[in-house]
């Protein structure tokens, strides 16, 4: 059983769509990330929220935490092709020395 | 400026085969990380260093051994490859836990 769950798996949407994908857990964390990962490269940080409610944007993007810091949403305005790619979201847990623990992530398709 | 490096990029083991994965990082951060990803598992944490001198065990340890061999340096260590390890392994560092994660191009392994 993971520990975060992330929906939907896969999503494939034409450039210019809005799209928002979901990161979803029982459990509560004192932080949580959210990183973009291209084909064969390492996972790239995109924000960090860490306050219940707490809405941050970086561009096109808006990142939302919510109340109970169990969940947390990544909304995409306007969607490009080089927003393709796996979108990983991680919590922070106690379980592992604060360490941060990954979902599965939602692999995005944005095509031109 | 480097960033984090891993060392070999691909490999191919036999059963029963030992070797290790070399990481480096040149940012002069206190916590190294060695995860595993496999398809629609996310990443996984194997064992981590928070501080030069340390090592704890991560969520999938079993069949690992690491060694923190100083500030810059976190190696992974398989002593019997085992088909269940083919995976695509990431090193990564942070100024401490919680912190943002850097990641290193990754390590594909494949075990026959």
């Amino acid at each position: 059983t993971q520990l975060l769950e992330q929906s939907p798996q896969f999503l494939s949407i034409q450039e210019g769509e809005n799209l928002t994908v979901y990161c979803n857990s029982s459990s509560v964390f004192s932080s949580l990330q959210w990183y973009r990962q291209e084909p064969g490269e390492g996972p790239v940080l995109l924000v960090t929220v860490v306050t219940g409610g707490e809405v941050k944007k970086l561009k096109r993007l808006t990142f939302q935490f919510g109340d109970a810091r169990k969940d947390s949403s990544l909304h995409i305005t306007a969607a490009q092709p080089g927003d393709t790619g796996l979108y990983l979201c991680a919590g922070a847990s106690r379980r592992y020395g604060q360490n941060f623990v990954f979902g599965p992530g939602t692999r995005l398709s944005v095509l031109p | 400026n480097a960033g984090v490096t891993q060392t070999p990029k691909f490999q191919v083991l036999k059963t029963g085969q030992s070797m290790t994965l070399q990481c480096a990082q040149d940012m002069n951060h206190n916590s190294m990380y060695w995860y595993r990803q496999d398809p629609g598992m996310g990443l996984r944490l194997i064992y981590y260093s928070a501080s030069e001198g340390t090592t704890d065990k991560g969520e999938v340890p079993n069949g690992y051994n690491v060694s923190r061999l100083n500030k810059r340096e976190f190696s992974l260590r398989l002593e019997s490859a085992a088909p269940s390890q083919t995976s695509v392994y990431f090193c990564a560092s942070s100024p401490r836990p919680t912190y943002e994660q850097y990641f290193g191009p990754g390590t594909r392994l494949t075990v026959t």
